[in-house]
């Protein structure tokens, strides 16, 4: 299957500083990526979908001037979280749809976010 | 009533038995069905697509799908312990929408 990849796959910080986290898919191009955020024991939670060139769209409830979309080519989204606070401490989880007739949708490995 | 429903668990099978996981959709113009596997702390890998009627095997996975009753299941034959995780159904509507998730569990 197709691959994506995350960086950083973990991440520390204080609170009040940003953190970006990159998602790209290695082997083909995906138009359209998502951003999840999982909770522990929870459900994956969709926070974002970014299409590339445009402006990314966000769910009800996700503060879009705190979760930055960039989805600057057919191959990188990048989500900054900024100013972060301890409750924002999550998993978060980017996917990319592959095109063609059977489009299905890849995820990377995730990013895990502490903030202290 | 939503999208993609799934019963949440836990769904404990012995080892070596066949486990069944089943899911439900509320659109019926949905033309493509995944399951994804989840383990604790990973994040999710896609195992099974099927888009027509009938059964799709791949090796100890088998996924069904009935369009006319909108259900789709995921079949394992011969579960072993490293099946244990969180079993996704996602179906594509107009965009991937995902259940809550099944957690499996086939202890030693």
């Amino acid at each position: 299957g197709a691959v994506v990849s995350q960086h950083p796959s973990w991440v520390i910080c204080k609170s009040g500083t940003s953190v970006k986290i990159e998602c790209r898919s290695l082997d083909f191009q995906a138009t359209t990526m998502f951003w999840y955020r999982q909770f522990p024991k929870q459900s994956l939670m969709l926070m974002a979908t970014s299409n590339e060139g445009s402006k990314a769209t966000y769910e009800q409830g996700v503060e879009k001037d705190k979760f930055l979309i960039n989805h600057a080519s057919l191959t990188l989204s990048t989500l900054t979280v900024t100013s972060a606070h301890p409750e924002d401490s999550s998993f978060y989880i980017c996917s990319a749809r592959s095109g063609g007739e059977q489009e299905t949708q890849y995820f990377g490995p995730g990013t895990r976010l502490l903030v202290l | 009533q939503k999208e993609v429903e799934q019963n949440s668990g836990p769904l404990s099978v012995p080892e070596g038995a066949i486990a069944s996981l089943n899911c439900t959709y509320s659109d019926r113009v949905s033309q493509s069905f995944f399951w994804y596997r989840q383990y604790s702390g990973k994040s999710p890998e896609l195992i099974m697509s099927i888009y027509s009627n009938g059964d799709k095997e791949d090796g100890r996975f088998t996924a069904q799908l009935n369009k006319a009753s909108q259900y789709v299941s995921l079949l394992i034959r011969d579960s072993q312990p490293s099946d244990s995780a969180t079993y996704l159904c996602a179906v594509n509507m107009y965009d991937m929408r995902f259940g809550a998730g099944t957690r499996l569990t086939v202890p030693p």
